[in-house]
């Protein structure tokens, strides 16, 4: 498919364990965002990869979540001993490049992992 | 304070009425304002950017009032379709990656 795919859509862990989660981007795009989205709540950002650029990693709520981008492609969200408040929606999107004239705003976006730690 | 308010909702619209919500933002440095769509359990969609001298896309009307620190979106004539969350986002010139999202408003039409 031509947009964002994200795996697994759902995943249910057990207190302790480690997950990680998958994004696809569209295919050119440059920049890379996850996001943490609770019930109820807007949207958290987490971390931003754009091209060779050292990622912006200034969302992640602790140094059990970390992240990585292959290859300016594909990313792996990972949480490390998973707690019971990491249970929430994680988003990933990707865009042109934010810095350039053909950005506009527009994020496209996954349609999310739900986690749910038990 | 947070950074990018939204009143949640939800607000409950008899279809081919006309709504408005606004969102009010914190930071008066912030240069670029949008409003994304979100349906249940669904990801967000850009529904349109909004511009100093406000925009229209058929239905919908986006402005700004910079002096009050808000931006607003008005439906006209409002479908079943239209029900869904709608997301105000804030980001700053330059950094435009930051977006600020609100936690949205949601809106309901009834037949």
């Amino acid at each position: 498919g031509a947009g964002v795919s994200q795996s697994p859509s759902n995943k249910v862990t057990e207190k302790g364990k480690d997950v990680e989660l998958r994004c696809d981007p569209i295919s050119g795009h440059t920049a890379l965002y996850w996001y943490r989205q609770s019930l109820g709540q807007g949207l958290e950002f987490l971390i931003y990869f754009q091209g060779n650029s050292a990622p912006d990693k200034s969302g992640l709520p602790s140094d059990r979540f970390s992240a990585e981008r292959t290859g300016g492609s594909v990313s792996t969200l990972t949480i490390q001993r998973t707690q019971q408040e990491d249970s929430a929606v994680y988003l990933c999107a990707s865009s042109r490049n934010p810095s350039g004239q053909g950005f506009k705003g527009e994020l496209f976006f996954g349609e999310g992992s739900r986690l749910t730690v038990l | 304070r947070k950074e990018v308010e939204q009143d949640p909702g939800p607000f409950n619209v008899p279809e081919g009425a006309t709504v408005a919500f606004n969102c009010t933002y914190s930071n008066s440095a912030s240069q670029s304002f949008f409003w994304y769509r979100q349906d249940c359990r669904k990801e967000p969609k850009l529904l349109m950017s909004v511009y100093s001298s406000g925009n229209e896309d058929g239905r919908f009307t986006a402005q700004l009032n910079r002096a009050s620190q808000y931006i607003s979106l008005l439906i006209r004539d409002s479908k079943l379709s239209d029900s869904a969350t709608y997301l105000c986002v804030v980001s700053f010139m330059d950094s435009n990656y930051q977006l600020i999202w609100g936690a949205g408003t949601k809106l309901i039409i009834k037949p």
